[in-house]
C-alpha cells in the first residue's frame, strides 16, 4: 500500500507569510493526489485535485506541485481563515486511498 | 445547494452494530462514486470504504475490511455503511464525501463534497 507522509507535522506562521508544506509518496502515485483543509468541528475541504487543479472557488493563493512521490502546497500569503490542518489523499494506488497524516498550521 | 447529511451514529458496546446512513440532495446520486472517511477524536483523516456508481467496484481499509458493508440505493439517493463486530477504536467521527468527477465511476478521484459527519462511539 502507498504510505503518504507530510513534513512537516506542524507550523507556526503569521498572516502575510508564504507557508510551504510537502506531502511524500512511498511510491509514485503519478499526479493522482488531492489537498485538503480541515478546520476543527468542520469536514474537510477540497482544495486542490490532480495535483495541481484548484477546486472552484479556492482562492489562488493556494498552489500546488508535483508528481511522481514528491507534492508541495503553498499558500503565498497566509490569511487568518487559513490556519487549519492541510491533508494530502493518493489515488494512483488503491486500496487504500491513503491520506497523509496532516499538517497543522497555527499562528 | 448540493447536499450531503449523514445519519445513524451513536453509543455501541463493543461487538454490536450500527448502520449509517448518507442522503444526498441536489445532485444526480447515481452518477457519482462514494466514499466513507472517518476520524478519530484528535486524530487524522483514515480512508474507510469506498463504491462505485454501480456497486461494480467496492474498497475498503485493511482496518474494517470484513466487518465493514458499503452499500447504495440510487433509487433513494441514499448511501450506507453496515458497521459489525465494532470495535473501541471504531470510534470517530464518521463522514461520507462525494468523488468530484462522476468520470471516476470506480471511486478514484478527488472527494469534493462532504457531510458534517455522524459520531461512533464504541465503549462499554
Amino acid at each position: 500500500a502507498v504510505r503518504l507522509t507530510q513534513s512537516p507535522s506542524s507550523l507556526s506562521a503569521s498572516v502575510g507569510d508564504r507557508v510551504t508544506i510537502t506531502c511524500r509518496a512511498s511510491q509514485g502515485v503519478s499526479s493522482a493526489l488531492a489537498w485538503y483543509q480541515q478546520k476543527p468541528g468542520k469536514p474537510p475541504k477540497l482544495l486542490m485535485y490532480d495535483a495541481f487543479t484548484l477546486d472552484g472557488g479556492v482562492p489562488s493563493r493556494f498552489s500546488g506541485r508535483g508528481s511522481g512521490t514528491n507534492f508541495t502546497l503553498t499558500i503565498s500569503s497566509l490569511q487568518p481563515e487559513d490556519f487549519a490542518t492541510y491533508y494530502c489523499q493518493q489515488f494512483n494506488s488503491y486500496p487504500p486511498f491513503t491520506f497523509g497524516p496532516g499538517t497543522k498550521v497555527d499562528i | 445547494e448540493v447536499q450531503l447529511v449523514e445519519s445513524g451514529g451513536g453509543l455501541v458496546k463493543p461487538g454490536g452494530s450500527l448502520r449509517l446512513s448518507c442522503v444526498a440532495s441536489e445532485f444526480t446520486f447515481s452518477r457519482y462514486a462514494m466514499h466513507w472517511v472517518r476520524q478519530a477524536p484528535g486524530r487524522g483523516l483514515e480512508w474507510v470504504a469506498s463504491i462505485s456508481t454501480s456497486n461494480t467496484y467496492i474498497y475498503y481499509g485493511d482496518s474494517v475490511k470484513g466487518r465493514f458493508t458499503i452499500s447504495r440505493d440510487n433509487a433513494k439517493n441514499l448511501l450506507y455503511l453496515q458497521m459489525d463486530s465494532l470495535r473501541v477504536d471504531d470510534t470517530a467521527v464518521y463522514f461520507c464525501a462525494r468523488v468530484r468527477d462522476p468520470r471516476y465511476f470506480d471511486a478514484a478521484g478527488a472527494l469534493d463534497v462532504w457531510g458534517q459527519g455522524t459520531l461512533v462511539t464504541v465503549s462499554s
